[in-house]
């Protein structure tokens, strides 16, 4: 079974603009997070995603979104990126009503 | 919200050795705990986990315990390996906060072999 994967793997972005990372879940997991992973602030809960809903935010602003599509695949955006939006973007999947999360590879963004 | 502590932040040992690392939560409803282990350019990977109504749970080499009334989980690994050293993870999750991973700090482990 193909596991979690997330693309691009590395961008590299301008102050001001925007950017849109993609994840995949392993094939029927329907439950999509994103986080956020800083050497400065850890790793950090930005949304979750199940039937394309959202069902729990982190404390981000709201430059943070995110959305999921009926076939599970999940993006989020990030708009106005500022230099401390430079980190790497996880996401981890699961299936309905378990609890272990499977990461995916991460996207790694820089904003310069 | 949740808020999860870990120590320590470093752990150095001969391999062969035990190492320790131990977790905090505050959340009294958090009822799933699991620790990740993340090598240097590499994804999380989850190495175990436990629930609430489980004590102690062990797979080979790595074992952990869950005290809920003093709120705290630890991971324990036996005869450490070299190819044990990365950092690892603790996490907690539950109550109205499904979905979300409440993340420890992490604890940078090297084995010297």
């Amino acid at each position: 079974k193909a596991g979690v994967t997330q693309t691009p793997r590395y961008l590299i972005k301008t102050r001001g603009q925007q950017v849109t990372l993609s994840c995949s879940p392993i094939s029927g997991h329907r439950s999509v997070s994103w986080y956020q992973q800083t050497p400065g602030q850890g790793l950090q809960f930005l949304f979750e995603y199940f039937s394309e809903t959202q069902r729990n935010k982190g404390n981000f602003p709201g430059r943070f979104s995110g959305r999921q599509f009926s076939n599970s695949r999940s993006e989020m955006n990030v708009s106005t990126l500022e230099l401390g939006d430079s980190a790497l973007y996880l996401c981890a999947t699961r299936l309905a009503g378990d609890y272990e999360q499977y990461f995916g590879p991460g996207t790694r963004l820089t904003v310069t | 919200g949740e808020n999860v502590e870990q120590h320590p932040s470093t752990l150095s040992v001969q391999e062969g050795d035990s190492a320790v690392i131990k977790c905090t939560y505050s959340d009294s409803a958090s009822n799933y705990f699991p620790w990740y282990k993340q090598e240097l350019g590499k994804r999380p990977q989850l190495i175990i986990d436990i629930r609430s109504n489980v004590g102690e749970k062990k797979d080979q080499r790595i074992a952990v315990t869950l005290n809920k009334t003093a709120k705290h989980f630890s991971l324990h690994i036996t005869e450490t390996q070299p190819e044990d050293s990365a950092v690892y993870f603790c996490a907690a999750e539950g109550g109205t906060s499904y979905g979300k991973l409440t993340f420890g700090q992490g604890t940078i482990l090297t084995v010297h072999p």
